[in-house]
């Protein structure tokens, strides 16, 4: 059964906390995006990885930091440089940069 | 940068109204995506435009792109309650260029 994982589904933490979010496929897609998801709100790019071992930031970038060690994972951490991390966010992928994203069950972060 | 931008924000109908939201690109684009997400899920990918003018439909959504290629629009005719969640329009610049996603539209239909 392909597609792409994200776990945990919620997720508390304590302000101060790093926190790191999963994220894994299985359709041997290039492409792996992380996006974050305000209540009302559109899709705000964090980071991608076009490649393993390579990725690039995106619009809002800081307080966040990723690896993409295999083809197939590419996890999240949320830092407490994060000013304001509590949303839900989103990892997708696709077969290569640009091409339709699928997308992850999502990850809803409360930090307190 | 390129700037994405979709209206309306909300949309609210009753069942059986047409609904139409737009999307307007800052830059020419090579092709446009529209996803949809339900309430409380994640956005499922709905269909890629690539051509001046093309028009392509599903079912009761039909799908549009400039001809300058700059702006798409998404029309849904007799809405369902189904059809209820927010509609993003995505956009590319160049051909492998990332995507710069609008805010969205959401969609509620009253039965």
């Amino acid at each position: 059964d392909g597609g792409i994982t994200q776990s945990p589904k919620y997720l508390f933490r304590k302000e101060g906390q790093n926190v790191t979010l999963s994220c894994e496929q299985n359709l041997n897609h290039d492409a792996m995006y992380w996006y974050r998801q305000d209540p009302g709100q559109g899709l705000r790019l964090i980071y991608y990885s076009q490649i393993v071992n390579d990725f690039q930031k995106g619009d809002i970038a800081e307080g966040y930091s990723v690896s993409r060690e295999k083809k197939e994972s590419f996890p999240l951490t949320v830092t407490s440089a994060q000013k304001n991390p509590t949303a839900f966010y989103l990892c997708a992928s696709s077969l290569y940069r640009g091409y339709e994203q699928y997308f992850g069950p999502g990850t809803r972060l409360t930090v307190t | 940068g390129q700037q994405v931008m979709q209206i309306p924000q909300y949309q609210h109908v009753q069942e059986g109204e047409d609904f139409t939201t737009y999307c307007n690109s800052s830059t020419t684009l090579s092709n446009i995506q529209w996803y949809k997400q339900r309430p409380g899920g994640h956005p499922v990918f709905l269909i890629q435009l690539v051509k001046s003018g093309e028009v392509k439909k599903q079912k009761r959504l039909t799908f549009q792109f400039g001809e300058a290629k700059k702006n798409s629009s998404l029309h849904i005719t007799a809405t369902q309650t189904t059809d209820v969640g927010t509609y993003f329009c995505a956009g590319q610049e160049t051909s492998g260029s990332r995507l710069t996603f609008g805010e969205g539209t959401q969609l509620t239909v009253n039965p």
